[in-house]
């Protein structure tokens, strides 16, 4: 299986300002026959289902700001949110579908400094 | 609009049985795989089966292998799961998710899964 981890675990971001988390699979997601990277990240709020994000790796799905990027390529994988806002609380996962079974980061816990 | 609707949760005693279902509308059921994903309380996201869009390729989880089994109706629009051998590890809550291209585009509000004595 492919282990994906996340770094940090947690982080604490003020308002308005930049939050970034990294995601590391273990082995490459990148098929290179459609040099597409088979990652997603979604965000899950108290209480809620899992939300997709991004998929393969730098796309929004429709209806995501776009404050939300996703970045990378091979085995190293960054979400960014631009300028953090309150209702941006939430654990982030990261998810590779290069292969199965589709394997999750740990999450990240994104709060308010 | 697509919905995933989970049911069939509740509290079973270890060695126990569950069937949970997951009721598919407004999307062509049959033309996508899909996926039971747990969580346990406070903890990440292990998917535990899928199944591709016919029924006739299914994987199951080293966790789970042997005790639990993934089956879809597409007539029905209803995936299912079959729990058997029922520990308390396997207390979560239990989400049915569409896959599109690999990733997971729509999840369910999930159901809670309790295996206690």
């Amino acid at each position: 299986d492919i282990v994906m981890t996340q770094s940090p675990d947690s982080l604490a971001v003020s308002l308005g300002e930049r939050a970034t988390i990294n995601c590391k699979s273990s082995q490459s997601v990148l098929y290179s026959p459609n040099n597409k990277n088979y990652l997603g990240w979604y965000q899950q709020k108290p209480g809620q289902p899992p939300k997709l994000l991004i998929y393969w790796a730098s796309t929004r799905k429709s209806g995501v700001p776009d404050r939300f990027s996703g970045s990378g390529s091979g085995t190293d994988f960054t979400l960014t949110i631009s300028s953090l806002q309150a209702e941006d609380v939430a654990v982030y996962y990261c998810q590779q579908y290069y292969n199965t079974p589709r394997t999750f980061g740990q999450g990240t816990r994104l709060e308010i400094k | 609009e697509v919905q995933l609707v989970e049911s069939g949760g509740g509290l079973v005693q270890p060695g126990g049985s569950l069937r949970l279902s997951c009721a598919a509308s407004g999307f062509t059921f049959s033309t996508y795989a899909m996926h039971w994903v747990r969580q346990a309380s406070g903890k990440g996201l292990e998917c535990v089966a899928a199944i591709n869009n016919r029924g006739d390729d299914t994987y199951h989880g080293d966790s789970v292998k042997g005790r639990f089994t993934i089956s879809r109706d597409n007539f029905k629009n209803t995936l299912y799961l079959e729990m058997g051998s029922l520990r308390a590890e396997d207390t979560a809550v239990y989400y049915c998710a569409r896959e599109r291209d690999g990733d997971f585009d729509y999840w369910g509000q999930g159901t809670l899964v309790t295996v206690s004595s």
